[in-house]
């Protein structure tokens, strides 16, 4: 399996603050990534895919890079909304799907 | 707009069977695959199985914690999938999501509550 490392596990940040989540695979999976967000009591939202595509719809505050192994997930300029916990995802290998641990993203 | 909704959730005892459903409706269901990802209380999320359309056969695949245990179908003339749980262990209690796979998970449904709990 394909194995998808997340830090910080819990980040505390400020609404203006630029903020950046790291994701580590365990094996290159060129630009088959994928992010998402998480708010409580609700289903995740896709944000970004292939690495660095934002979904339609979403704020260009939010964005991705890398490639191979390491990828960030950058927001710009907090916004009270972005408070929510956020997953990366590799599409590399369905054998299985696999998903980071998470990033909190809490109010400072 | 894109809409999955969930629903045959519940609370089962260990090594009983419980059938999901997940109605869809804003896209041409016949033509996506599809999966359901989970999430157990407090954790992270994890895949549980995906579907593929009709006419590149159907095919599913599991991940290895439910395979052999549960099994994913498909009703393009109702568009709906399903998802049928049998042998439930403790650790299965979760919420699951059907999803959309594109090959990421692009549409969530809000979710179904299973607990597993004697």
């Amino acid at each position: 399996d394909i194995q998808m490392t997340q830090s910080p596990s819990t980040l505390s940040a400020s609404v203006g603050d630029r903020v950046t989540i790291t994701c580590r695979a365990s094996q290159s999976i060129s630009s088959w990534l994928a992010w998402y967000q998480q708010k409580p009591g609700k289903a995740p939202k896709l944000l970004i895919y292939k690495a660095s595509n934002l979904k339609s719809g979403v704020p260009s505050r939010f964005g991705g890079s890398g490639s191979g192994t390491e990828f960030t997930l950058t927001i710009s300029s907090l916004q009270p909304d972005d408070f929510a916990t956020y997953y990366c995802q590799q599409y590399e290998s369905y054998s299985p799907y696999t998903f980071g641990q998470g990033t909190k993203l809490e109010i400072k | 707009e894109v809409q999955l909704v969930e629903f045959g959730g519940g609370l089962v005892t260990p090594g009983g069977s419980l059938r999901l459903s997940c109605a869809a409706s804003g896209f041409t269901f016949s033509n996506a695959w599809m999966s359901w990802v989970r999430q157990a209380p407090g954790k992270g999320l994890e895949w549980v199985g995906r579907i593929k359309r009709k006419n590149e056969g159907g095919t599913t695949d599991y991940a290895a914690p439910v395979k052999g245990r549960f099994t994913i179908s498909r009703d393009d003339s109702k568009n709906t999938l399903y998802l049928q749980m049998n042998s439930l262990k403790t650790e299965d209690t979760a919420v699951y999501y059907c999803t959309t796979l594109v090959p990421y998970f692009d549409n969530w449904g809000q979710g179904t509550l299973v607990t597993v709990s004697s």
